[in-house]
Formats: structure tokens, sequence, C-alpha cells
């Protein structure tokens, strides 16, 4: 059973919108909840995470996401975006299994920011 | 900064070649990942490591092996290239014991084309 989707493969938008990049998660997982940014021709890079406490998380670049237990999302906003925002944006999970804990990726979404 | 580098950024091989990819992270970090990145797929884990010598499956090990002698290199190794195993290669290290969800750094990626 797929843990995460990300509900768009695409996102684009105007520069100075709002954004939101939309991220569902498995029940069955453990509730540990990350993005990550992948800029081109770079690897990814940690963007926020959730591992318990307040729901509603804040990270680098001006981006937070909100942890909603009731409807399985942590969906990543950023009030308005910049053209350096371009880039590819993956949710992940904590599943755990024999050998310990692994981290599943979503599939990706990819932001473009547009002048 | 945690830098995790990795031996080449682009390689082109041949079907049927033994290919090695390298991974050396500087920060001492435990655990060691190799996924591979293909559009619309995320990252699919092909081996992790929480310690030296010891290397436990992903979720698509098939026609991979991994070697880890050393606490800060982790090798993935293709056996015997096929066209199939054309993508782009992440290496990624986390600090700390199997089972904790700790954010995980990335190299800058290998993109591999088997010809």
């Amino acid at each position: 059973a797929q843990s995460v989707t990300q509900l768009d493969s695409q996102v684009p938008v105007f520069e100075e919108a709002p954004v939101e990049l939309r991220c569902n998660y498995s029940s069955s997982v453990s509730v540990y909840l990350f993005w990550y940014v992948q800029y081109p021709n770079q690897g990814l890079q940690l963007l926020l995470k959730y591992l318990s406490g307040s729901t509603l998380v804040k990270g680098i670049n001006g981006f937070e996401a909100e942890f909603n237990k009731s409807q399985t999302s942590f969906h990543l906003r950023k009030p308005s975006v910049h053209i350096s925002d371009t880039a590819e944006y993956f949710c992940a999970v904590i599943k755990g299994g024999t050998g310990g804990f692994k981290t599943i990726f979503g599939a990706g979404t990819r932001l473009f920011v547009k002048a | 900064d945690v830098k995790v580098t990795q031996s080449s950024r682009y390689l082109v091989k041949r079907t049927g070649e033994k290919v090695f990819l390298e991974c050396v992270q500087d920060m001492d970090h435990e655990n060691m990942f190799w996924y591979r990145q293909d559009p619309g797929l995320g990252l699919r884990l092909i081996y992790f490591s929480y310690d030296v010598k010891m290397k436990e499956k992903g979720d698509i090990p098939e026609g991979y092996s991994v070697s880890r002698e050393k606490k800060e290199r982790f090798s993935l190794i293709l056996e015997s290239a096929s066209t199939n195993q054309t993508s782009m290669y992440l290496c990624a290290s986390s600090f700390g014991l199997a089972g904790i969800a700790d954010t995980q750094y990335f190299g800058p990626g290998t993109r591999l084309t088997v010809l």
C-alpha cells in the first residue's frame, strides 16, 4: 500500500503568489513526517520535519507545514513564493519494519515559479 | 556542515559492465543509504546500512549489491549493468541508531546512463 501520496505532480504559480503542495500519508505508518527540497542538479535537503508537539511546523526559506491527523495530511505552504523556489519537493514518512525504520518518499511535486 | 560526496556526477557505461558508485560522508554518521530517483516514482531505497559491514535490502535490491568496509564509505555495485538501471543515484547519510527518525543528508547524485 502506498505510504505517502503527493497529489500534484506539477504546480505552476506566479511569483509572490501563495502556494500549497499537498501530501497525504497512510495511517499505517508512523507520524514522523518530512518535506525535502531538490534544487536543479542538486541532492535533496531538509525543509522541515514533524516528529511531535505543535502541529504547525516552520522550516527554512519561509515554508511551513501543518500536520493534520484526522485528514492524514501534511501539506506544505508558503504565503509568497520567489523564482528561486522553483524546485522539486518531496514529502516523506518513516515506516518501521524488519531491519529497522526506513524513509518512504512520495513521487515528488515539481514547483514552477513564473515571473 | 555535513558533507556527502559521490564519486561521479555523470557516468556512462555499457550493458554488462560492472559499475561502482562511491559515497563518502564526513560527519561520522552511523547510517547510510542508496536510492535511485526516476521521474514520477520519487526516490526508491535500494540498500541501507546501519553499521560497518552491515547491510539491509531496501525496496528494489535486485541487480545491486553494496559494501561498507569503513564507516564513512558506502559503495553501490551494479554487478552487470543493464539499460533499465539508467537512473539518478542518490546517496544519503544520517546520524543515530536504527529506529530513530532522523534527517537524511544527501549527496549531489550520480546520473548513470547504461548503453
